[in-house]
């Protein structure tokens, strides 16, 4: 069975800072990987995929995220966060081949200060 | 906004009742899927609909079921509720169930309280 972990659960940041949310994965077949992102009072929505390709993948405001197949990780980025960012993240993921089974991790909460 | 809505927003109920939560999905897609996301956690999987039929099931009890109809909407249903189906449930839409990496797009749930 596949599994997701993030590492944390609640991060505050200072507008500007950069951003790094971690991400591991079990499975060990081919997957698809996501960070979806739910901002307050508004539904999940997809921030960023891979599924083949270039490991390093850009997503929607600014983000992007790196497959790393050796550690099961697929880390998301953002080099200078903004206020608007605050959200709660979640990595996700499917089996290549499989039906639209999404495990999601348990999220992280992104607060950034003004 | 996705297009993918859901009813009711919030409701309440007691232990042992039964509950049916409803979903519209997007214009064009065919492919429903049911989470439940439990206080502090991420969203699980509970079923996914393919032409109205069943296609998918994570691990779930039986007394949670679902209905797909020709208009591609959605019912979930619960019955014996316990205090644990106490949850946010989403349903989310996509327009190919073969394609693992497609995009789902989500409602904004309805939020179950069980007394």
């Amino acid at each position: 069975a596949q599994s997701v972990s993030q590492h944390n659960h609640h991060v505050i940041l200072s507008e500007a800072a950069s951003l790094e949310l971690g991400c591991n994965y079990s499975y060990g077949g081919t997957v698809n990987l996501f960070w979806y992102v739910q901002y307050p009072g508004q539904h999940l929505q997809l921030l960023l995929k891979y599924f083949s390709g270039d490991p390093l993948v850009k997503g929607i405001k600014g983000f992007e995220a790196e497959f790393i197949k050796s550690k099961f990780s697929f880390n998301l980025r953002k080099p200078s966060v903004q206020w608007s960012d605050t959200a709660e993240y979640f990595c996700a993921v499917t089996s290549s081949g499989g039906y639209q089974k999404v495990t999601f991790g348990i999220g992280t909460k992104l607060q950034v200060i003004p | 906004e996705t297009g993918v809505t859901q009813s009711p927003t919030h409701l309440i109920k007691t232990r042992g009742q039964q509950v049916t939560l409803r979903c519209s999905s997007q214009s064009g897609h065919n492919t429903v899927s049911w989470y439940q996301q439990a206080l502090g956690q991420g969203p699980q999987f509970i079923f996914q609909y393919y032409r109205e039929e069943e296609n998918g099931r994570g691990n779930f009890p039986p007394r949670f079921s679902g209905l797909q109809f020709p208009n591609y909407s959605s019912e979930l249903n619960v019955n014996a509720l316990e205090l644990d189906d106490s949850a946010l449930y989403l349903c989310a839409s996509s327009p190919n169930r073969r394609v693992s990496h497609e995009e789902l797009f989500f409602g904004e749930g309805s939020r179950l309280t069980v007394l």
